[in-house]
């Protein structure tokens, strides 16, 4: 079975200073795709990055970085200069690419519990 | 209007009521999801959709019934709800189809449902 592990419950830093959240995750698929969304306050779940198996390239995308290592199962989510507008909570997600009877992609994702990140000013 | 939109934003009723949500995709996908999110549990897969075939009941009970008239619209009706099922309830889409690679999934804003 797949599972996500985010051990950090809540985080507070103050505004400018770096943070990184981490993500762990459990799958026996060769292939998978792991994901980062946002949900602020407002609820809707923001996409952030998508990043297959096979693919170990760290990404950066302005101030955020993830760092997907197979070899210890982590793909950890930085932010460098936080701003007060990154408070959040923080979802990792692994995905399972199933298929049903009808042969339909059927995409499964397996979310973490999340991280809040609460950036002080 | 873009995205994924649902509606209502907020809801709260009693539990011999029936009501219904509503999810719209802007994106031309193929595939309609919903879940849902409580205090302190991690988001639980309860419905898919693909090319409007359910593809995916993940052990949902039936006083929640979903509807999908085509690839861009989603329901979830509601009926004779419990006080647990206060949650909120969070609709995404994907490509889907039957490609082999995962598909982002794009969530919608939610629906805050309170059941007195």
């Amino acid at each position: 079975a797949q599972k996500v592990t985010q051990a950090q419950t809540e985080i507070s830093v103050v505004e400018k200073e770096d943070v990184t959240l981490d993500c762990v995750y459990e799958t026996r698929d060769t292939t998978y795709y792991l994901f980062w969304y946002k949900q602020p306050p407002s609820g809707e779940l923001v996409f952030l990055i998508r990043r297959n198996s096979f693919d170990e390239q760290n990404e950066i995308s302005g101030r955020y970085s993830w760092n997907f290592q197979k070899s210890t199962s982590s793909f950890n989510f930085t932010i460098t200069a936080s701003q007060v507008v990154d408070s959040a909570v923080y979802f990792c997600a692994l995905s399972e690419r199933g298929l049903s009877i009808s042969n339909f992609g059927n995409e499964k994702l397996t979310f973490g519990t999340g991280t809040r990140l609460t950036i002080i000013p | 209007e873009t995205g994924v939109t649902q509606t209502p934003r907020h809801l709260v009723m009693g539990m011999t009521n029936k009501k219904s949500l509503k999810c719209e995709q802007h994106l031309g996908h193929n595939a309609m999801y919903w879940y849902k999110q409580s205090a302190k549990k991690p988001l639980e897969l309860m419905f898919v959709y693909n090319f409007k075939e359910q593809t995916e009941n993940n052990s949902v009970p039936s006083r929640f019934s979903p509807e999908c008239p085509n690839s861009s619209h989603l329901f979830l009706h509601l009926h004779t709800l419990q006080p647990e099922d206060s949650a909120l309830y969070l609709c995404a889409s994907s490509q889907g189809g039957t490609g082999k690679t995962a598909d982002t999934q794009y969530f919608g804003p939610g629906t805050r449902l309170t059941v007195l």
